[in-house]
């Protein structure tokens, strides 16, 4: 079945280090999103990417890096400078501009 | 994107239809009307959307107002995996990197 799979479902870092988020999707899309959602909230942007070896900034960039070196592939890093990065991460893909398909998350707590 | 609100919460007996309003008074003429829902520690699921004509799939119908300022969602028979949380979204389909922007939401609680 054509999905998107995230990995790890939890993960704990500790201060001071860097951690990578993977997406994974095969459903061909072009477009990919990362998201943070904090606790009762809504989802904030943090990066996005319309095509392979070309992404954009959201709306809460900082601290935070990704690469899109395959169509189907759009890792998240949490670096040492997201000052407060235990949320819940969601990573989305799309065709263009239309509605918008996710995983089922990954939850990251700082030990 | 316009702004949505939405009932904080509703409650629905299983095998009753649920119906969530949403109001949207700012929409514009280029924005569509999207639903989405978010079950406990999961994804969100992409329900349905609309432009300005009624529609229903498999899930939802989705019943937009004469002058779109408001919608409703309709789950027909609701089932206790229905309970979640409901988001209402108005945007601008088929442009790249619009965000979806997601406001609080309607918790819905199925009960039997």
């Amino acid at each position: 079945d054509g999905g998107i799979t995230q990995s790890p479902k939890y993960l704990f870092r500790k201060e001071g280090q860097n951690v990578t988020l993977s997406c994974e999707q095969n459903l061909n899309h072009d477009a990919m999103y990362w998201y943070r959602q904090d606790p009762g909230q809504g989802l904030r942007l943090i990066y996005y990417s319309q095509i392979v070896n070309d992404f954009q900034k959201g709306d809460i960039a900082e601290g935070y890096s990704v690469s899109r070196e395959k169509k189907e592939s759009f890792p998240l890093t949490v670096t040492s400078a997201q000052k407060n990065p235990t949320a819940f991460y969601l990573c989305a893909s799309s065709i263009g501009g239309t509605h918008q398909h996710f995983g089922d998350g990954t939850r990251l707590s700082i030990l | 994107d316009a702004k949505t609100t939405q009932p904080p919460s509703m409650d629905c007996a299983e095998g009753r239809a649920a119906n969530l309003p949403c109001n949207h008074s700012t929409i514009s003429g280029n924005e569509y009307v999207y639903w989405y829902r978010q079950i406990h520690s999961q994804g969100p699921q992409y329900i349905i959307h609309g432009l300005k004509n009624n529609e229903t799939n498999e899930m939802a119908s989705l019943i937009i107002t004469e002058d779109r300022k408001s919608s409703t969602l309709i789950l027909p028979h609701a089932t206790l995996r229905d309970t979640a949380v409901y988001y209402c979204i108005v945007r601008v389909a088929r442009e790249y990197g619009n965000k979806l922007v997601f406001g609080a939401g309607t918790i819905l609680r199925v009960k039997s």
